[in-house]
């Protein structure tokens, strides 16, 4: 079946910007994940989306960063007024249950922020 | 002191020969994540752990709770994995269960 799909594959803007990055995971799948991973860095968790209940924000590095998640499929990372920091690969990853179950990767989009 | 340890940063090897990647960690876990991100960028998840050993094909993974410390070792390597083995562990306490912190990667080339 298919698996994790990410839109666009490539991002470029212009520093303070917004930015929509989409996420489609595996139908059925009830965990989404948003990960980032900047140039020389390792992963960074960003947030967590598990069925109807309340986001795990915590790795969100700050409040020009918000997701959604719609219908509990398909959902958007939202970066506001884009700095050149913000330049990375966003991940998103989904699995069937909680984190119990193993993740899949989408192929992440590339933002880079000029 | 970064709380997911991965050694050695960089390793080289010729084909054939068995390979092993160690990660350590500080923190208390419910679960560690192995995964491969080859140069195109892609992640896929090799293994997710809590106790003992995994074997899948010519990898293997072991954890060691008591001592906080993993490995991934390939056996009869291949150019085919060269690519970065990333180390992820999954915190067993609190609301953020959801969170994975990960290791910097062992990025692996395997000559033929």
């Amino acid at each position: 079946g298919a698996g994790v799909s990410q839109s666009p594959s490539n991002k470029v803007t212009e520093k303070g910007k917004d930015v929509e990055l989409r996420c489609d995971p595996i139908s059925g799948h009830t965990a989404l994940y948003w990960y980032r991973q900047s140039l020389g860095q390792g992963l960074e968790f960003l947030i967590y989306f598990q069925g109807n209940s309340a986001p795990d924000k915590s790795g969100l590095p700050s409040d020009r960063f918000s997701a959604e998640r719609t219908g509990g499929s398909v959902s958007t990372l939202t970066i506001q007024r884009t700095q050149q920091e913000d330049s990375a690969v966003y991940l998103c990853a989904s699995s069937l249950g909680g984190p119990a179950y193993e993740q899949y990767f989408g192929p992440g989009t590339r933002l880079t922020v000029t | 002191k970064n709380e997911v340890e991965q050694s050695p940063q960089n390793l080289t090897a010729q084909e054939g020969e068995f390979i092993t990647i160690n990660c350590s960690y500080s923190v208390g876990i419910s679960a560690l994540h192995w995964l491969q991100q080859h140069p195109g960028g892609g992640i896929v998840s090799l293994f997710m752990l809590s106790s003992g050993k995994k074997k899948h094909g010519r990898l293997i993974a072991t954890i060691n709770i008591q001592e906080k410390h993993s490995s991934l070792h390939i056996t009869a390597s291949h150019p085919r994995d060269s690519a970065v083995y990333i180390c992820a562990v999954r915190s067993g306490y609190g609301g953020s269960q959801g969170n994975l912190i990960f290791g910097k990667g062992t990025k692996l080339s395997v000559k033929p």
